[in-house]
């Protein structure tokens, strides 16, 4: 069974910084693009970034970037969200997604709070 | 960017009646090479994921009800509840998958009338 979990959500301040993770298993990992996806409350899914299957190829909505950086470790089976200069239309619950190319798994996901 | 429309954004049907949501995209999400919309369909359910209902605009997710479709090539698209149950309640969002950034409709909300 195919499981993706996310941490690393938290209350940070504006301009501040924080890294989620996201752990795969029941998946080849290595196999697929992921995908970071957000929701902020009450609003629809944004698709934030994602990654093809060695890192070498990774896009990002307009809104992060310069600010967010998308990563992955084939051999820890895991997905990272670097996020730099945090704002408070940050302020959502992140996703991690498997990219099949549609986004057949998601996570449960990990809810972030950028507040002074 | 391709802007996906939703409509209705609420829909209130009747138990084992039918409910139709429509998607529209700006631009063709349609590959030539091999023929299919890169178009798919979530449920949402309060304090969850969303869940993928329906992929390559019409091929349902294994494990999803048949009373789920999904219809439509180029640039509109609808899924159809053939007959609504207690559990269809949610918001359900169309999203294309063609080229980034993807994105999402704003989503249709459907209830019990």
């Amino acid at each position: 069974e195919v499981q993706l979990v996310e941490s690393g959500g938290g209350l940070v301040q504006p301009g501040g910084s924080l890294t989620l993770s996201c752990a795969a298993s029941g998946v080849t990992f290595s196999s697929y693009w992921m995908t970071w996806v957000r929701q902020a409350p009450g609003k629809g899914p944004e698709w934030v970034a994602n990654i093809n299957q060695d890192g070498s190829e990774k896009n990002y909505v307009d809104s992060v970037k310069g600010r967010f950086t998308i990563s992955r470790d084939n051999v820890k089976n895991s997905l990272y969200l670097q996020m730099n200069s945090l704002r408070a239309e940050d302020t959502a619950v992140y996703y991690c997604a498997r990219a099949s190319p549609r986004l057949d798994y998601w996570g449960q996901g990990t809810l972030v709070t950028v507040s002074s | 960017d391709i802007v996906m429309t939703q409509s209705p954004e609420f829909l209130a049907v009747s138990l084992g009646e039918r409910a139709t949501i429509n998607c529209k995209s700006s631009q063709r999400v349609l590959y030539s090479s091999n023929n299919k919309n890169y178009l798919a369909w979530y449920q949402q359910k309060p304090g969850q994921p969303p869940k993928l209902l329906i992929y390559w605009a019409s091929t349902r997710e294994s494990g999803v009800p048949d009373r789920f479709s999904g219809s439509g090539s180029g640039t509109d698209f609808t899924l159809t509840i053939s007959s609504l149950q207690a559990e269809d309640v949610a918001v359900y969002y169309c999203q294309q998958y063609y080229s980034s950034p993807l994105t999402f409709g704003g989503g249709t909300k459907v209830e019990i009338k």
